[in-house]
């Protein structure tokens, strides 16, 4: 257990329907990361946030995707209109000002019918 | 562009060691790490190395680094039924993110 949780850790869903995962970092950590893993593929980044302000966006966040972080502390991640395409794990990390690295959630595996 | 590559499969007998490779493109890359992720858990960080050493040794894992060629590799000595997993290297590109590669099954034969 790193200190990173993650709720759901599993979410089905019907194509269409929006979803909204939650992420709590390490509570001293002020920077935040999302990430997306496919089958078979490492984790790509998704988006990042320093405190509350959301630095950079990967391409891979099409508008249908929206992340927060209202008050530095946990970060949602939501999904509109979700498609079949969206089915992953999706990963939140949290790093420290001196932390020499990222300490992982345990994810939340979504499936999308 | 940022790309970190590394094969995708590896079988070795147990009790020998067992050698992970991996290339990187981004020279300014402060860290390289290496994570193990095992059928449906998480991403748990093995060692890492920074970019002005050569070589890390921790217990039966052994990291070298050549920073002129790009390259990272990862010896697990006495490999074990328990060091089966997939092995993913990642170079830290920026403050802002890891840059990982789709990462090697270890697969071991008694």
């Amino acid at each position: 257990d790193t200190g990173v949780s993650q709720d759901p850790r599993h979410k089905i869903t019907k194509r269409g329907q929006n979803v909204t995962f939650r992420c709590d970092p390490i509570s001293e950590h002020n920077r935040l990361y999302w990430y997306r893993q496919t089958l078979g593929q490492g984790p790509e980044f998704l988006t990042y946030f320093q405190n509350e302000a959301q630095l950079e966006k990967s391409r891979l966040l099409s508008d249908r995707f929206s992340a927060e972080r209202p008050k530095g502390s946990f970060s949602t991640l939501e999904i509109q209109r979700t498609e079949q395409g969206d089915s992953a794990m999706y990963l939140c990390a949290s790093r420290g000002a001196i932390s020499e690295t990222q300490y992982f959630g345990p994810g939340t595996r979504l499936t999308v019918l | 562009g940022e790309d970190v590559e590394q094969s995708l499969f590896l079988s070795v007998r147990e009790g020998d060691s067992s050698v992970i490779n991996c290339t990187y493109t981004d020279s300014s890359s402060t860290y390289l790490y290496w994570y193990k992720q095992e059928p449906g858990a998480g991403l748990q960080l093995l060692t890492y190395i920074f970019s002005n050493m050569d070589m890390k040794q921790d217990q039966r894992l052994t990291v070298l680094l050549n920073k002129k060629d790009k390259h990272l590799s990862l010896r697990i000595a006495d490999t074990q039924t328990g060091d089966s997993a997939i092995y993913l290297c990642a170079e830290d590109s920026s403050a802002s993110k890891i840059i990982f590669g789709s990462g090697t099954r270890l697969s071991i034969r008694p």
